[in-house]
C-alpha cells in the first residue's frame, strides 16, 4: 500500500541553525501539508501546498518556515532559524488523488525535531 | 474559532468495549476522523465519516455523529491491548485544514 514517507526520523540542531524536513508524498497525491505537535500538545496544522503554492497557512508558520516541492516527488519544509520552542515532531500528509475537496490526508511516521 | 475537546484519558477492561468521545465547535466540517497514535509512531488513520452520515461501521470500529450536539464518538468493540494508544478526533474542512483534538489515551487493563 502506497504511503508517505520523511526523513530523517530524527533531527537534532544547534539554536539559529537551518533545517529542512522532507518528506516523499503518495504518489500521485496533489494535496501536500505540514503539522507539527509538540510533546504532549495537539497536533496544529502549519501549512498547506497545491499546485507549487501555499494554499492556506497557520499563525504558527511566519517567515521563519518555508516549504518547497523541489521536483516531481519531495516535499520540504525548512526553518532558517530554529528557536528553542521549534523542538516536536513534525507530520508531513498528502491528499487528494482526484483533487477533491477535503480527500482524506494520510500522514507520515513524522521526523522528531530537537533543538538545542 | 474551530475547536475539538476530547477527554484526555480513558481505562477499559480487555476484552470490553471502549467509548471514546468527541466534541466540536464548527459545524461547516466535511469529514470527520479518528486517528491512531502509538507509542513513537505517526498518526494511523483508523475510519473517517462524512458530515452528513450519522453512523459508520467499519469491522470493530463503530463511529456515531450527532450533528445536532455536534457530537463524535468512537467505538471500538471486543478492545484489546493492541488497540492501546492515543487516539485523535479530527475534523477538517472545505480548505482541507484538520484540525486536531488533544487526543484520548486508551489504557487497556488485564
Amino acid at each position: 500500500e502506497p504511503e508517505v514517507t520523511q526523513t530523517p526520523s530524527h533531527q537534532v540542531t544547534q539554536m539559529g541553525q537551518e533545517v529542512i524536513l522532507r518528506c516523499v508524498p503518495i504518489s500521485n497525491h496533489l494535496y501536500f501539508y505540514w503539522y507539527r505537535q509538540i510533546l504532549g500538545q495537539k497536533v496544529e496544522f502549519l501549512v498547506s501546498f497545491y499546485n507549487n503554492e501555499i494554499s492556506e497557512k497557520s499563525e504558527i508558520f511566519d517567515d521563519q518556515f518555508s516549504v518547497e516541492r523541489p521536483d516531481g516527488s519531495n516535499f520540504t519544509l525548512k526553518i532558517r532559524s530554529t528557536k528553542l520552542e521549534d523542538s516536536a515532531m513534525y507530520f508531513c500528509a498528502s491528499s487528494g488523488a482526484t483533487g477533491g475537496l477535503a480527500d482524506t490526508q494520510y500522514f507520515g511516521p513524522g521526523t522528531r525535531l530537537t533543538v538545542l | 474559532g474551530e475547536d475539538v475537546e476530547q477527554s484526555l484519558f480513558l481505562s477499559v477492561r480487555e476484552g470490553d468495549s471502549s467509548v471514546i468521545n468527541c466534541t466540536y465547535t464548527d459545524s461547516s466540517s466535511t469529514y470527520l476522523y479518528w486517528y491512531k497514535q502509538e507509542p513513537g509512531a505517526g498518526l494511523q488513520l483508523l475510519t473517517y465519516i462524512f458530515s452528513n452520515m450519522d453512523m459508520k461501521q467499519d469491522q470493530r470500529l463503530t463511529v456515531l455523529l450527532n450533528k445536532k450536539d455536534k457530537h463524535l464518538s468512537l467505538r471500538i468493540a471486543d478492545t484489546q491491548t493492541g488497540d492501546s494508544a492515543i487516539y485523535f478526533c479530527a475534523e477538517s474542512f472545505r480548505d482541507d485544514k484538520i484540525i486536531f483534538g488533544k487526543g484520548t489515551r486508551l489504557h487497556i487493563l488485564p
